[in-house]
């Protein structure tokens, strides 16, 4: 079965500072990969996927992501943290049992925190 | 544009009573999901349909049940409302790919006292 686990429930940085949110996940097939961001009171938006293209996925608002197979790791970073990136981050596998658009498999999310 | 759309956004309710959360989506997906959010916990999957007439229970369904008659809604109802089902509710849709992009609602948040 396929699982996620995030680690670090809070992360804090300064402003400008590397952002790096870990990701490790647990899949017995080929995984399709995510990152949400929620920001307060708001559902869940993608910010980035992987869907065994390229290894190196770039995201939205200078977000990216590496797939690492034998790390099996999906780490998130963003060179230059602003304030506005402050929120909550989920990483996600999908499940691809049934191969039609299953349920995701979420962590249980790393708060990001950027000090000014 | 196409959206999905969550009623209530807030409810409180008394323990024992039954609760209807609502969840429409204009996307014409197949695929509708309910999850709830807890600190800690991140999101569980409750139940989760693949199209009109066809349900199934995630991983904390207990206390839970959905039905789907349409594509666009699917509603989520809380038989006897406990203490431990307070939470945020959020809804959410896909298309039939499993690269696909898993679209959310903004939430309900349930209190049940």
């Amino acid at each position: 079965a396929q699982s996620v686990t995030q680690l670090g429930s809070h992360v804090s940085v300064s402003e400008g500072a590397l952002v790096l949110l870990r990701c490790n996940y647990s899949s017995s097939v080929p995984p399709y990969l995510f990152w949400y961001v929620q920001y307060p009171n708001q559902g869940l938006q993608l910010l980035l996927k992987y869907t065994s293209a390229a290894t190196l996925v770039k995201g939205i608002n200078g977000f990216e992501a590496e797939f690492k197979k034998s790390e099996t790791s999906f780490h998130l970073t963003k060179p230059s943290a602003h304030m506005s990136d402050a929120a909550e981050y989920f990483c996600a596998v999908s499940d691809p049992v049934y191969n039609q658009g299953g349920k995701l498999i979420f962590g249980q999310g790393t708060e990001l925190s950027v000090k000014p | 544009d196409a959206e999905i759309t969550q009623s209530p956004r807030h409810k409180i309710t008394e323990t024992g009573r039954q609760v209807t959360l609502a969840c429409h989506q204009t996307w014409n997906h197949n695929n509708m999901f309910w999850y709830r959010q807890d600190l800690g916990h991140g999101l569980r999957l409750i139940h989760y349909s693949y199209g009109v007439q066809d349900t199934n229970k995630g991983e904390v369904s207990d206390g839970y049940s959905v039905s789907r008659s349409n594509t666009e809604d699917l509603p989520l109802t809380l038989e006897s409302a406990a203490s431990s089902q307070t939470s945020v509710y959020f809804c959410a849709s896909r298309t039939s790919r499993n690269t696909g992009e898993l679209f959310f609602g903004e939430g309900s948040r349930l209190t049940v006292l």
